[in-house]
């Protein structure tokens, strides 16, 4: 089965330092999503691409948080610097979504996650 | 603001039991709308998708969902639940002009054996 590799699954760090998280859609897909989950907030979507071009980022907070597709296989999720408070799991998904009639295609795969814990 | 509710955190059932977790939209147009199962530690992972047609929908593991306009409903189902089925389900919908998934807050299954 195709799957959204999301890398590291773990990470631990300290306070200020800079952050990078990485997903592989699966290919052919055009469109990727980052989300944050914790206890408090559930699933928070944070930024979500299409076509490579950032759609929507409003729900990171823009001071340190940056999300880019630097190509069609690599999504990355930026933070610089880092706080106790991002601490959290990370997801990717990717789906495939398109204009028309026929829409079956819509319904996004998560990766595992990464597990994000700044000390 | 279009959205998902989960109205309720926690349900606990027995095995062998029905189950069915609710899910209640707020969309102006007709909403595509997701069921997802997450375990400890897991990913999410899509157990059925509904966009027009038929309103009962199947989807993996035995589940069903039946997609109620009347009543801004798309309540997740199933017959017989195993102890294999606690976990977290999600419901999701699309807004934004049909890309931006937003999820419900979450139900917590607990199955007793």
């Amino acid at each position: 089965d195709a799957r959204v590799t999301q890398t590291p699954r773990h990470k631990v760090t300290e306070m200020g330092q800079e952050v990078t998280m990485r997903c592989q859609p699966i290919l052919g897909h055009n469109t990727v999503f980052w989300y944050r989950q914790t206890m408090m907030q559930g699933l928070e979507l944070l930024a979500y691409f299409r076509n490579r071009a950032p759609l929507d980022d409003s729900g990171m907070p823009k001071d340190r948080f940056s999300a880019e597709m630097p190509d069609a296989t690599l999504a990355t999720l930026k933070i610089q610097p880092s706080e106790p408070r991002d601490s959290a799991v990370y997801f990717c998904a990717s789906g495939l979504s398109r204009r028309g009639l026929n829409r079956g295609s819509y319904g996004y795969t998560f990766g595992s996650g990464t597990r994000l814990t700044v000390v | 603001a279009q959205s998902v509710t989960q109205p309720d955190i926690h349900i606990t059932v027995s095995e062998g039991a029905s189950l069915e977790l609710r899910c209640n939209y707020s969309y102006g147009a007709t909403p595509y709308l997701f069921w997802y199962v997450q375990s400890p530690g897991q990913g999410l992972q899509l157990l059925l998708k509904y966009f027009s047609g038929d309103t009962l929908v199947q989807g993996i593991k035995g589940f069903e969902a039946e997609f109620k306009r009347s009543q801004s409903s798309f309540n997740l189902r199933k017959p017989s639940v195993h102890w294999s089925d606690a976990a977290e389900y999600f419901c999701a919908g699309l807004t934004g002009g049909g890309n931006k998934l937003t999820f419900g807050t979450g139900t917590q299954l607990k199955v007793e054996l």
